[in-house]
């Protein structure tokens, strides 16, 4: 599977934009692109995926580059509530595609 | 439409002694999975379920650690005998699959265990 590299944290004050960039440059043709987060003491949250067309949900965008080699999950209006680790997990199709590797994934702290 | 469940939320136990999980999927979901979550790291994944069938337990360190899942509904983790470096949150998961193809994975909240 494509590895993923994320920053390690992020700062976003709220009610701005919050861009959390992942870059997976070994990615292949037939591996989509998942967002989840994990908010404190909960389990993770399926957040948003894409194949190479960008996306948008009531939760987020997913813009990911022609190539595919990186991508950037937005939040558009950032509030306190956003504050937890997002993850950039690059997931098969098909067989194999029950495997979520998680990494470290990125800790985005939204400030009043 | 109730998500995943988990209990206990936390559990205190002293080393050598034994603990178990418990977690109930959502209704329909025939495959369920087991994660541990060291502080500080993504969850990795321990075992995976279809209906009834472990069809891949080859994280899960056999010496200590059983699940099971009799009916194909809910499923129990055990750690016996437990050991200060099992001191982490045990996450499970459901999806559904469709010839081989699975939806997104739903976590439950996690129990966090504490080995003293």
């Amino acid at each position: 599977d494509a590895k993923t590299t994320q920053p390690t944290s992020m700062d976003c004050a709220e009610g701005r934009a919050a861009n959390l960039p992942c870059n997976h440059s070994t990615i292949s043709g037939n591996e989509y692109v998942y967002w989840y987060r994990q908010i404190h003491s909960q389990g993770p949250q399926y957040i948003i995926h894409g194949l190479k067309n960008n996306e948008t949900n009531e939760m987020a965008s997913l813009i990911i580059t022609e190539d595919r080699k990186s991508s950037t999950l937005i939040l558009p209006h950032a509030t306190l509530r956003d504050t937890a680790v997002y993850y950039c997990i690059v997931r098969r199709t098909g067989a194999g595609s029950y495997q979520l590797t998680f990494g470290k994934g990125t800790k985005l702290s939204v400030i009043p | 439409e109730a998500g995943v469940v988990q209990s206990p939320r936390y559990k205190i136990i002293e080393k050598k002694q034994p603990v178990a999980f418990w977690c109930n999927p959502i209704s329909g979901h025939n495959t369920l999975y087991w994660y541990l979550q060291n502080l500080g790291q993504g969850p990795e994944l321990l075992i995976r379920y279809e209906n009834e069938e472990a069809v891949d337990d080859s994280q899960l360190p056999k010496d200590r650690f059983s699940a099971e899942r009799l009916k194909g509904v809910d499923s129990t983790l055990k750690i016996q005998p437990a050991e200060l470096g099992d001191s982490a949150v045990y996450l499970c998961a459901s999806s559904i699959n469709r010839g081989g193809t699975y939806n997104e994975q739903f976590f439950g909240p996690g129990t966090r265990l504490t080995v003293l």
